[in-house]
C-alpha cells in the first residue's frame, strides 16, 4: 500500500517565526489533504490539494504529484497554531485515506 | 450547509457492553468513511460504504465491529462486547466522490471510553 512520510516529526517554534513541514508519497494519488488536529482533538480540515499551490491566510500548500511530495506553509506563527498536523492521501478505486504520522507543532509566546 | 454530525460526542462503556456511533453525512453527500485513531497514533482507515452498501471493510477488526449505512438515516458503527483496547477516537467523513471532486470532510469525532 501507499506509504507516507512527514517531516520533521516534532517542531518547536517562537510566535512570529516561519515553517515548513513536509509529506512525501509513494505512489501517485487522487486525493491529498493537510488537517491540523488542536489540543482538544478536533480535526480541521486546511487544504484539498492533490496537485498545484493554494492558499488561506497564514497558511499555503503546494503539491508537485509527479514527484510525490507536498509542503505545507505556516506564516507568521500564533500560539493556536499548535497541534499534530496530518497529511493523508487517497487513491484507487475507494479513496480512502492513508495518514502520516503527523507532526507535532508547539508554538510558544 | 451543515457539517459531518456524530455523536454522542463522548461514549463511556463498560467491558463486555455494546458501543453505537452514528454518523450524519453532510447533505447530498452519500460515501461515508470511518476511521480509528487509538491513543498517540494517526488514523487508520477502517471501512468505507455507500448507501445500502459495504464497499470496503479491510480495516475493521474480523470480530466484533460492523457499520451500516443504511438508506434512511446515518451509519452507524457497532462495536460489541468492547475491551480497553477500543478505547480511541472514532472519525466520520462524508465525500461526495463526483467527478473529480474526492475530497473527505470529517466530524468532530467520538470518543470512546471503556472502563
Amino acid at each position: 500500500g501507499i506509504q507516507v512520510e512527514q517531516s520533521p516529526p516534532d517542531l518547536i517554534l517562537q510566535e512570529g517565526a516561519n515553517s515548513t513541514l513536509r509529506c512525501n508519497f509513494s505512489d501517485s494519488v487522487n486525493n491529498l489533504q493537510w488537517f491540523h488536529q488542536n489540543p482538544w482533538g478536533q480535526l480541521i480540515n486546511l487544504f484539498y490539494i492533490p496537485s498545484g499551490t493554494k492558499q488561506n491566510g497564514r497558511l499555503s500548500a503546494t503539491t508537485v504529484a509527479t514527484e510525490r511530495y507536498s509542503l505545507l506553509y505556516i506564516s507568521s506563527s500564533q500560539t493556536t497554531d499548535s497541534g499534530v498536523y496530518f497529511c493523508a492521501v487517497g487513491g484507487g478505486a475507494t479513496n480512502k485515506l492513508i495518514f502520516g504520522t503527523g507532526t507535532l507543532l508547539a508554538v510558544q509566546p | 450547509n451543515a457539517g459531518v454530525m456524530q455523536n454522542p460526542r463522548h461514549l463511556v462503556r463498560r467491558r463486555g457492553q455494546e458501543a453505537r456511533l452514528r454518523c450524519s453525512p453532510m447533505k447530498g453527500h452519500s460515501h461515508v468513511y470511518w476511521y480509528r485513531q487509538l491513543p498517540e497514533e494517526g488514523l487508520k482507515f477502517m471501512v468505507y460504504l455507500q448507501k445500502e452498501n459495504i464497499i470496503d471493510e479491510s480495516g475493521m477488526p474480523k470480530e466484533r465491529f460492523s457499520a451500516e449505512f443504511p438508506k434512511e438515516g446515518p451509519s452507524i458503527l457497532r462495536i460489541q462486547q468492547v475491551v480497553r483496547g477500543d478505547s480511541a477516537a472514532y472519525f466520520c467523513a462524508s465525500s461526495p466522490r463526483q467527478g473529480f471532486e474526492n475530497i473527505q470532510y470529517f466530524g468532530a469525532g467520538t470518543r470512546l471510553s471503556v472502563l
